[in-house]
């Protein structure tokens, strides 16, 4: 069955980084695309960022765009955040999810992974 | 960008009677529209994709319609585990995508 785990958050202070990561098994890693989707405490869903499934094209949202940088290994079917310079409004669960390939096709996010909490405090 | 509104904030509804939310999209999104359920300590569920398409496991009396820039999720007979909140997600504005800030259904 398909399985995303997140993995990778705690607690760090604002202007430092920190990676993320999602181990993907279950189905064919390198047939989709990967996104990272946030939710900070009390708030609604955010789509962070996405890559494309051979990791070519990666695309953000304008509140982390050079900041964060979404990447994937096929071989090891595993997608990463790397978060820099972060900031209090970074805190939130952040969430992988796949959807197919969106240079496509128009596809809904389907599995999602159980989310990883960051916070960003001093 | 697609911005995305939802109403109302917070819906209560007695045990059994439907629950009818809204969503509606700044431009067309034609129906690349997402449903999700929201429950605290647990991942997005998907409900509802492509506006009206059930998405596998999802009980019956959870339907959506809408397309363009306006859309509906309805629960037919809302049950005490509907408890949550509820997202709708475009799709359409491909690489940008976007959430709605959510609707909370609780039980009167």
């Amino acid at each position: 069955q398909v399985q995303l785990v997140d993995s990778g958050g705690g607690v760090v202070q604002p202007g430092r980084s920190l990676r993320l990561s999602c181990a993907a098994s279950g189905f064919i890693f390198s047939n989709y695309a990967m996104h990272w989707v946030r939710q900070a405490p009390g708030k609604g869903l955010e789509w962070v960022a996405v890559t494309s499934h051979d990791g070519s094209q990666k695309f953000y949202a304008d509140s982390v765009k050079g900041r964060f940088t979404i990447s994937r290994d096929n071989s090891r079917n595993t997608l990463y955040l790397q978060m820099n310079r972060l900031r209090a409004e970074d805190t939130a669960v952040y969430y992988c999810s796949r959807t197919c390939d969106f240079l496509t096709g128009y596809c809904a996010f389907d599995y999602w992974g159980q989310g990883t909490l960051v916070a960003v405090s001093s | 960008e697609i911005v995305m509104t939802q109403s109302p904030a917070t819906l209560s509804v007695s045990p059994g009677d439907r629950a009818t939310l809204s969503c509606r999209a700044s431009q067309s999104v034609r129906t690349n529209l997402a449903w999700y359920q929201l429950k605290p300590g647990q991942p997005p569920r998907l409900l509802i994709y492509d506006a009206s398409t059930t998405a596998t496991g999802i009980p019956a009396r959870f339907s959506g319609s809408g397309s363009g820039t306006e859309f509906t999720l309805t629960i037919s007979s809302l049950q005490s585990e509907d408890v949550a909140v509820y997202s709708c997600l475009q799709y359409n504005n491909r690489p940008q995508f976007s959430f709605g800030p959510g609707t909370k259904v609780d039980i009167k």
